[in-house]
């Protein structure tokens, strides 16, 4: 059965610095992967999505993510995190039957 | 354009009482529908989904039901709520006989169950 796990519950920042938000997926084929972002008491946006190709991905808001199918990850990366980036990230397999992570919680520091 | 509406916003209901949340696309036809209950540190639980009218998939045992009366129209019921219904229902679509795409989701609706 297909399967996200987000490692980390929350993560701090400053403003400013590099960030890197950890996904990990089990898929028993060639996973679609989903990167979300959530504000609170919102719905969820898509950042962006790896279907196939080129394994770096480049979405919304100057985030990307890598497939490294060898460790069975997808995980998101933003160069310089703005304090408007403080939300939950999700990170889903699948197609029909999406799967999402616990989540990420996101906190930047001024 | 593709629109998704999802009601009501907020909703505090009793013990015991009955739940009907309504979801409904505009702009496609025949869409994949699904709800999806939130809860703090557990991420988004699928719990319905439906490629079709009168078709619905159940992820999770409970004591809540999903159905599908319209093409764009999918309602989560409830007969008698639970304390552990609380939570955050989000419903979504996606379109159907596209493989590869992402699923669009409503603003959610929280639910107090007191």
């Amino acid at each position: 059965a297909q399967s996200v796990t987000q490692p980390d519950i929350h993560i701090t920042v400053s403003e400013g610095a590099s960030l890197e938000l950890r996904c990990n997926y089990s898929y028993g084929a060639t996973p679609y992967l989903f990167w979300y972002v959530q504000s609170p008491g919102q719905g969820l946006q898509l950042l962006l999505k790896y279907f196939s190709g080129d394994t770096l991905v480049q979405g919304i808001k100057g985030f990307e993510a890598e497939f490294k199918r060898s460790q069975s990850s997808f995980n998101l990366r933003k160069p310089s995190v703005h304090w408007s980036d403080a939300a939950e990230y999700f990170c889903a397999v699948g197609n029909n039957d999406m799967r999402f992570g616990a989540g990420t919680r996101l906190t930047v520091k001024p | 354009s593709q629109t998704i509406h999802q009601w009501p916003a907020t909703l505090v209901q009793p013990v015991g009482s009955p739940l009907s949340l309504e979801c409904t696309v505009e702009g496609t036809s025949n869409p994949n529908l699904y709800w999806y209950r939130q809860a703090a540190g557990r991420g988004l639980q699928l719990l319905f989904y439906s490629v079709g009218i009168g078709q619905i998939s159940s992820e999770v045992p409970q004591n809540l039901s999903a159905s599908r009366p319209q093409d764009r129209q999918f309602i989560l019921s409830s007969k008698k709520l639970l304390l552990s219904d609380s939570g955050f229902y989000l419903c979504a679509w996606s379109p159907a006989g596209k493989k590869y795409t992402e699923a669009f989701f409503g603003q959610g609706t929280r639910l107090t169950v007191v």
